[in-house]
C-alpha cells in the first residue's frame, strides 16, 4: 500500500491554464504539507494543514490555492499558471506539525509549463 | 535572515570510505534537526532526527552529529556502499531543507 500517493506523476500545460494536484495519505496522519522543488532542486514549503486547517502558509503567489477536505487528502490548485510554477511538487504527511515528526513524502508531481 | 547550507553539491568517495556531509545554519535555533535522503526522481525519505541535547545520534552505518554553538550538524556513512548514492538533505524545524548534498560512492 503506497503511503502518500499523488496524482497526476507528470503534468504537462500551457501557460494561463489551471489546473489541480490530488494527495492521499493513509498514514492516519494530521499534518499534510505542499512543497515545490525547483531545477536546483532545493525544496521550499508552501503551505501546511493540521486537522484540516491551514496552519502555514509561505510566501506563495495567491494563484495558489490549498484544499483539504478531509484529513488524509490535500489538494492543490493552481490558477493562470505560469512558466516559473514549472517544478517537482511533494505532498508530505507527518504524525503531527512541527520538527519532531518524520515526514513520508509522496512520489512527487512534475509540472511542466510551457 | 535565515539560511541553511550543505557543505557541497556533491561529494564522491571510494566504496568502504566515510562519508561525511555538513550542514550549517545561521539565524535559526532549531530544537531538532533531521535528514533526509532522496533518490532521483523519488520524495525525501527520513533517516534520523536528532535533538539540540543529543550530541551524537547513530542507526546502522549512520551517525548524526549536533553542534548547537558552531550550529553545524554533520552527517556519516560508514563502510559506503554504492547503493548509498543519493542526494542527502537536512531539514531544521520540520520544514526548512538544505539545497542537499549528491552523493557518489564509487565501488
Amino acid at each position: 500500500d503506497t503511503a502518500v500517493s499523488q496524482t497526476p506523476k507528470y503534468l504537462v500545460t500551457q501557460m494561463g491554464n489551471d489546473k489541480s494536484i490530488k494527495c492521499e495519505q493513509n498514514l492516519g496522519h494530521d499534518t499534510m504539507y505542499w512543497y515545490k522543488q525547483d531545477s536546483k532542486k532545493f525544496l521550499k514549503i508552501m503551505f501546511s494543514y493540521n486537522n484540516k486547517e491551514l496552519i502555514i502558509n509561505e510566501t506563495v503567489p495567491n494563484r495558489f490555492s490549498p484544499k483539504s477536505p478531509d484529513k488524509a487528502h490535500l489538494n492543490l490548485h493552481i490558477n493562470s499558471l505560469e512558466l516559473g510554477d514549472s517544478a517537482v511538487y511533494f505532498c508530505a504527511s507527518s504524525q503531527e506539525p512541527g520538527s519532531l515528526s518524520e515526514q513520508y513524502f509522496g512520489p512527487g508531481t512534475r509540472l511542466t509549463v510551457t | 535572515s535565515q539560511k541553511i547550507e550543505q557543505n557541497s553539491e556533491a561529494l564522491n568517495i571510494q566504496e568502504g570510505k566515510t562519508a561525511t556531509l555538513t550542514c550549517n545554519y545561521t539565524n535559526y535555533s532549531p530544537a531538532y534537526l533531521q535528514w533526509y535522503r532522496q533518490d532521483p526522481g523519488r520524495g525525501p525519505v527520513f533517516l534520523l532526527l536528532i535533538r539540540e541535547n543529543e550530541k551524537e545520534k547513530r542507526k546502522e552505518r549512520l551517525k548524526v552529529t549536533f553542534d548547537t554553538t558552531l550550529k553545524q550538524s554533520l552527517f556519516h556513512i560508514t563502510a559506503s556502499q554504492p547503493a548509498d548514492s543519493a542526494t542527502y538533505l537536512c531539514a531544521l524545524a520540520g520544514m526548512r531543507f538544505g539545497a542537499g548534498t549528491r552523493l557518489t560512492v564509487k565501488p
